[in-house]
């Protein structure tokens, strides 16, 4: 599967929002009913973070200005109101087909 | 608090091997299918290997490692392995592991332990 997010990067004013589109070359919707799509933030110098699960559940701790939204093939994170610790790269995977692949990673800057 | 350490990373000549190492805590780690994950400097993630949680038989490899590497557990130790061998330049990365909920998304990630592949 290959996964294409627009856009590459992103400068944002802080308070305003993002938002960031991942499209997928196969549908993520499984036969349970699930739809396997996930969004990372990897801030400069550190590891992954989940920020949403299967499209729309905000993992632990996230704050709630991040949402996901989408089906089948297209997918969108939005950040309500960005703040200086949101910099970084963002990344949308599928884990529904072996191999399990990511977006090319969008980066956030603030301006 | 869940924890995971990579170790094992170093500088290797093509064609040689190593052995990198996951060690959790905080967590049942034999509970948990985990994969290894790796980025090439300046590039974007890829997925390496999974292997189930215990008592499962599920591993898998990307294409590309099929044949040099060999994803392990031991739950005794809370530590996963990744055996590589042949390693070839491309293979130059920083090498994650992650656990993965059984709800089936990457919740927690270490820190990375790099490896760099070159004469």
């Amino acid at each position: 599967i290959v996964m294409t997010q627009t856009p590459l990067s992103l400068s944002v004013t802080p308070g305003q929002p993002a938002s960031i589109s991942c499209k997928s070359s196969q549908s993520l919707l499984h036969s349970d009913g699930k739809t396997y799509l996930y969004w990372y933030l990897q801030k400069p110098g550190q590891s992954p973070q989940l920020l949403i699960y299967d499209v729309s559940s905000r993992f632990s701790g996230v704050p709630e200005r991040f949402s996901g939204s989408g089906s089948g093939t297209d997918f969108t994170l939005k950040i309500s109101r960005v703040e200086a610790e949101d910099v970084g790269l963002y990344y949308c995977m599928e884990g529904i087909h072996l191999p399990w692949t990511f977006g090319q990673g969008t980066k956030v800057e603030i301006k | 608090e869940v924890q995971l350490l990579e170790s094992g990373g170093g500088l290797v000549q093509p064609g040689g091997s190593l052995r990198l190492s996951c060690e959790g805590s905080g967590f049942m780690f034999s509970w948990y299918a985990m994969s290894w994950f790796r980025q090439a400097p300046g590039k974007g993630l890829e997925w390496v290997s999974a292997m189930g949680a215990t008592g499962g038989t599920d591993i898998y490899y990307t294409d590309s490692v099929k044949g040099r590497f060999t994803i392990s557990r031991d739950d005794s130790k809370n530590t996963l392995y990744l055996h590589m061998i042949s390693l070839r330049a491309d293979d130059t990365a920083l090498y994650y592991c992650a656990r993965r909920d059984p709800n089936s998304h990457f919740d927690s990630w270490g820190q990375g332990t790099l490896v760099t592949v070159s004469s």
